[in-house]
């Protein structure tokens, strides 16, 4: 398997712009998450899907950030506007969730630089 | 309800051991580990449900105190390889549910 595939790996880009994340997770598991990681705050958790559904978005830091998971195979993270602030490396990572026991998969990350 | 990990950095020669610990101020359902090299993505490491079981497989392993609300986790006989930033995560309430890492601690072998 390939493993989660996330692009693009690097994304420079100045602030206002819209920026589109994209992530593949691994066939078969059904459940995807988004990370956002900086030296300050950490690895945060974004959102999480089970079965293409949202089931959590309190970590979305606000109205700017939305994120889409229209089938299976891909979910988008998307930035509208983007600010100088919202620069991190974001993680996308899938799992195969059954109760209270799953590992995460992460993949290689996109590292965005708003300037 | 983010955990908390001690110690924040800690540096070994190869061959010693090492402890990270995690800690929770709300009861946990379960406890997980994961190590990032620099410029990677975090990798699993280990899950450890509730019932003070321990897991481990080489020289990394890790116990879970549920009534204490605390994971350790045991680096025995460190490698050059270990070196890294370890992270725990926590899931609370009594099923499935988000997982919330820790600030991770930065671990670094020399020889």
């Amino acid at each position: 398997d390939a493993g989660v595939i996330q692009s693009p790996r690097h994304e420079v880009t100045e602030m206002g712009q819209e920026v589109t994340l994209r992530c593949k997770p691994i066939s078969g598991h059904n459940s995807l998450f988004w990370y956002r990681q900086t030296m300050m705050r950490g690895l945060e958790l974004l959102i999480y899907f089970n079965n293409n559904v949202p089931i959590d978005d309190s970590g979305m830091p606000e109205d700017r950030f939305s994120a889409k998971m229209p089938n299976a195979s891909f979910s988008t993270l998307k930035i509208q506007p983007s600010e100088p602030r919202d620069s991190a490396v974001y993680f996308c990572a899938s799992s195969w969730t059954n109760v209270g026991s799953y590992e995460q998969y992460f993949g290689p990350g996109t590292r965005l630089t708003v300037t | 309800q983010q955990p908390v990990q001690s110690p924040q950095a800690v540096i070994l020669r190869e061959g010693e051991d090492a402890v990270i610990n995690c800690s929770s101020s709300k009861a946990l359902y379960s406890v997980h580990w994961y190590r990032q090299k620099h410029g990677e993505a975090p990798v699993f490491l280990m899950i450890l449900l509730k019932g003070g079981e321990q897991k481990g497989h080489d020289k990394i392993s890790a116990s879970f105190n549920e009534k204490k609300q605390q994971s350790s986790l045991y680096l025995t006989a460190s490698q050059l390889s270990y070196s890294g930033t370890y992270f725990c995560g926590t899931e609370m309430g009594t099923s499935y549910d988000k997982v919330i890492f820790g600030p991770g601690t930065s671990l670094s072998v020399i020889p």
